[in-house]
């Protein structure tokens, strides 16, 4: 069974460039999350979705975040403008199955903005 | 103060030593908790899941449970070189992925051979 995708692995931009992540989650999962990780830290959240809805989106910088999921499937997160402070790796995870709480992660996007 | 305490070490051990790894966190409402390893530029990678208090056994790894302390703990027997990773907690309130984790900050551990 593939795992999370994620693609680009890197991504270098300067500073008030757009940039966009992207991730195919495990088959069969509904559920996909976004979350950022800084260097040293754990994944904070960013944004959930069941299928095609976002319901949870409280911690999305929404003025420069945004995120769809189209068709419930793959989803995109774009940033628009960055700054230096967004730089961090991207982590998408998928879970599947209700009354199971396991995530599984994909390997992430490092971005950094110069 | 952050919901979730990890020490982020390193934490250096010899080969074959037991390794014990924790965290405490402030919300009492967490019920799910988890123990996540992360090799170096690679995502987390699920290693144990308990619900609510208690213990739970893996082949060489035991997660302890104490809720009423809102301590965690993860210990890893006969410890090898290529369990040399950071490891990160990580809770919920609701299960069936019905809200986000919650990590700790991750600890490194060093498995010297």
């Amino acid at each position: 069974e593939a795992g999370v995708v994620q693609s680009p692995r890197y991504k270098i931009i300067e500073k008030k460039q757009p940039v966009a992540f992207w991730c195919n989650p495990i088959s069969g999962h509904n559920t996909l999350y976004w979350y950022r990780q800084n260097l040293g830290q754990g994944p904070e959240l960013l944004i959930r979705y069941e299928n095609e809805e976002a319901v949870d989106d409280s911690q999305l910088p929404k003025d420069r975040f945004s995120a769809e999921r189209l068709k419930g499937v793959d989803s995109t997160l774009k940033i628009q403008p960055a700054e230096l402070g967004d730089s961090a790796v991207y982590l998408c995870a998928s879970s599947g199955g209700r009354g199971l709480n396991t995530q599984y992660f994909g390997p992430g996007t490092r971005l950094t903005v110069l | 103060q952050k919901e979730v305490e990890q020490d982020p070490g390193p934490l250096s051990v010899p080969e074959g030593a037991i390794v014990s790894l924790n965290c405490t966190y402030s919300n009492s409402a967490f019920q799910y908790f988890m123990w996540y390893r992360q090799y170096s530029r690679k995502g987390p990678e699920l290693l144990m899941y308990t619900y609510s208090s208690g213990n739970k056994e893996d082949g060489r790894f035991t997660a302890q449970v104490d809720k009423s302390s809102k301590y965690i703990s993860l210990f890893i027997r006969d410890s090898q070189p290529s369990d040399s990773a950071t490891y990160l907690c990580a809770m919920s309130a609701q299960g069936g992925g019905a809200d986000g984790l919650t990590f700790g900050k991750g600890t490194h551990l060093i498995i010297q051979p």
